[in-house]
Parts: C-alpha cells; structure tokens; sequence
C-alpha cells in the first residue's frame, strides 16, 4: 500500500466549478510535490514544497493554487480550468529538500481529473 | 541541458522471456542520480532503484537487474524471467541538483502475456 495518499481518486468538474485534490502523508517527509501527467506522457513536474514553502513553481498556470496547511498535507485548489487540463494528478514526498535529493520520491496513487 | 530517452515505447514479451528495457541520459552535472520507476495500471509510481553518478556497480535484486554504464550514459533495466504481474509502464528519471527536479523519459510500456 502507497504511504501518500490522496482524494479523490476520481473527480469530474465543469470549467466553472472549484474544487481542491489532497494529499497526504505520514512519513515525516519534509518536501512534498505536484505531479501532472497526461495519458501516455511522463509525469511533468508543477509545484514543490519544502518545509511548507513553496520552493519551485513550473509555470504553473493561476488556475491551479496549491497549499501545504502543514507538513503532512498537500493541496491543490482548481478554479475555472479546461477540459485540456484533464489529467492525472499525482502528489509525491520524500525526505530530502529539493537540492539534496539522495532518496527517492514516494508517489500516491494519484487524482484523474476530467474536466467537461 | 538535462534529458533521459526511453527509446522503446511498447515492449510486448511471453512470460519467461528476459527482457532488456533501455535509457539513455543527458546532463552536464558531474554528480547526479538515475531512478527507474514502475507504474502500473493503478497509477502510482513505484519506486524500483536508485543509482548515483559516482557508483557504477551493477545491481541485481530478485529476478530485476540494472546496468550503469557512465561512458555511455546509460542506466538499462533487465527482468529475467518475466512475469504477468510485470506489466506496466516503467520510467528511467533524472534528478540533477541544478534544476532541483526529477526529470523523467517517455517510458516503456511492458506487456508480459501469459
């Protein structure tokens, strides 16, 4: 079983709509990740926090607005998005701060986001 | 600039069959660390190996094994002996400290059929 978990596991949502995904985990990770990956692509990265900072933003559009409430959780808040950003949403920790990575990432299982 | 190519897209084998998935990558940073990943249909990715720049020594564990090679910047992945439960699609990643991300290939998408 995944140690990082996130809900839900399947969201559909008009491009009106807000909606949030979660991630959590409890392995006392210190960096936590945003993760987007389209049908037969890699993952791409989106956000990164470290220390419940957000450490890197890849260009990520203003729709999307993430959130670390504390250590253990990841959000990511979706406001008026498009049907091309249908995807599948993963959330990733690890116990090192971006810069120092020795380990690896630890992924959940992910959010398939379907926008109408 | 910092790439990794999964050449292969679709391996399809018998169970049994060994099976050699392929990566190349590209960096200008001298210490740097090479993953594979595995995910299956479920979504997650799993982690398989973590491999840094400096250690070139094979690893095997179980029926997977992994060659290094740093002169050819190439970090393969071998299933001996492949298994129903092998299918999924497996990435080779990157993580350079300069761009202070995990760069990930394509990926190879393993079919083992019974």
């Amino acid at each position: 079983d995944t140690e990082v978990t996130q809900t839900p596991k399947h969201l559909v949502m008009g491009m009106t709509n807000k909606k949030s995904l979660k991630c959590e985990q409890h392995m006392g990770h210190r960096a936590m990740y945003w993760y987007k990956q389209k049908a037969k692509k890699p993952p791409e990265l989106m956000f990164v926090y470290s220390y419940e900072k957000l450490s890197i933003n890849e260009s990520v559009p203003s729709r999307f607005s993430p959130e670390c409430p504390n250590s253990s959780l990841l959000n990511l808040h979706l406001h008026a998005l498009q049907p091309e950003d249908s995807a599948l949403y993963l959330c990733a920790s690890s116990q090192d701060v971006p810069g120092t990575l020795t380990g690896e990432l630890f992924f959940g299982e992910g959010s398939r986001l379907t926008v109408l | 600039a910092q790439k990794v190519t999964q050449a292969q897209t679709e391996i399809s084998v018998v169970e049994k069959e060994d099976v050699t998935l392929d990566c190349v990558y590209e960096t200008r940073d001298t210490t740097y660390y090479l993953f594979w990943y595995k995910q299956p249909p479920s979504g997650e990715l799993v982690f398989l190996i973590r491999r840094n720049s400096f250690d070139e020594q094979n690893e095997i564990s179980g029926r997977y094994s992994w060659n290094f090679q740093k002169s050819t910047s190439s970090f393969n992945f071998t299933i001996t002996a492949s298994q129903v439960v092998d299918s999924a699609v497996y990435f080779c990643a990157l993580f350079h400290n300069a761009g202070n991300m995990l760069t990930f290939g394509g990926g190879t998408r393993l079919m083992v059929k019974p």
